[in-house]
């Protein structure tokens, strides 16, 4: 597509369940990023891939959270036995290629709401 | 990722230049200067990058230091849209760095 899309773009969830963020990056992107905002706060980087491996897991605030990566490009974010502390705007980015030359396009994000 | 430092807000007035300051002082050569900002509501959106030549591009001009430790993003004619926290990002070209790693960037407010 033509930008990176993202969905759900609202998702209200209650404590303790499970919630699947989805990453559609553009196509023939294949590094892919996730961050989170919370609330008038900045973005916090969670993980990233190169194409379906991801070599840096360190963001991922818990083991409640996991990401995977299939075929090179859609990309799910897991969110077990979700908390009111997860509550954020969940946003995925993906570039061109692997390195810092190139720019970053972002989605809109998902915003995640834990009640 | 070495610090950046910007200002938490500025404001400009519609329709004239805006410039925006970053201080990089401990910036390596390997170094690449990033601009992303993100509109209200928004995911952030890239402006700009470079070295270490000055850079142009349909959304902004970086003008960058002689030695680097400093860079400048140039919004020529502001307008209301261009209202957003902008922020200056340092990546290190070498490979398993991956991470961009927001600060929190100058709040820019445009006055009709």
């Amino acid at each position: 597509g033509a930008g990176v899309s993202q969905s759900p773009s609202n998702k209200v969830t209650e404590k303790g369940k499970d919630v699947e963020l989805r990453c559609d990056p553009i196509s023939g992107h294949t590094a892919l990023y996730w961050y989170r905002q919370s609330l008038g706060q900045g973005l916090e980087f969670l993980i990233y891939f190169q194409g379906n491996s991801a070599p840096d897991k360190s963001g991922l605030p818990s083991d409640r959270f996991s990401a995977e990566r299939t075929g090179g490009s859609v990309s799910t974010l897991t969110i077990q036995r979700t908390q009111q502390e997860d509550s954020a705007v969940y946003l995925c980015a993906s570039s061109l290629v692997y390195g810092q030359r190139y720019g970053y396009t972002f989605g809109s994000g998902t915003r995640l709401t834990v009640v | 990722d070495a610090k950046t430092t910007q200002p938490n807000s500025m404001e400009s007035n519609e329709e004239e230049p805006v410039h925006l300051p970053c201080n990089h002082s401990t910036i390596s050569g390997t170094d690449y200067i990033h601009w992303y900002r993100q509109l209200p509501s928004q995911g952030p959106e890239y402006v700009i990058h470079g070295l270490t030549s000055n850079v142009n591009n349909r959304m902004a001009s970086l003008a960058i230091a002689e030695d680097r430790k400093s860079s400048t993003l140039i919004l020529h004619r502001a307008t209301l849209r261009d209202a957003a926290v902008y922020y200056c990002i340092l990546r290190d070209d070498g490979f398993g760095n991956e991470k961009l790693t927001f600060g929190t960037g100058t709040r820019l407010t445009i006055i009709p």
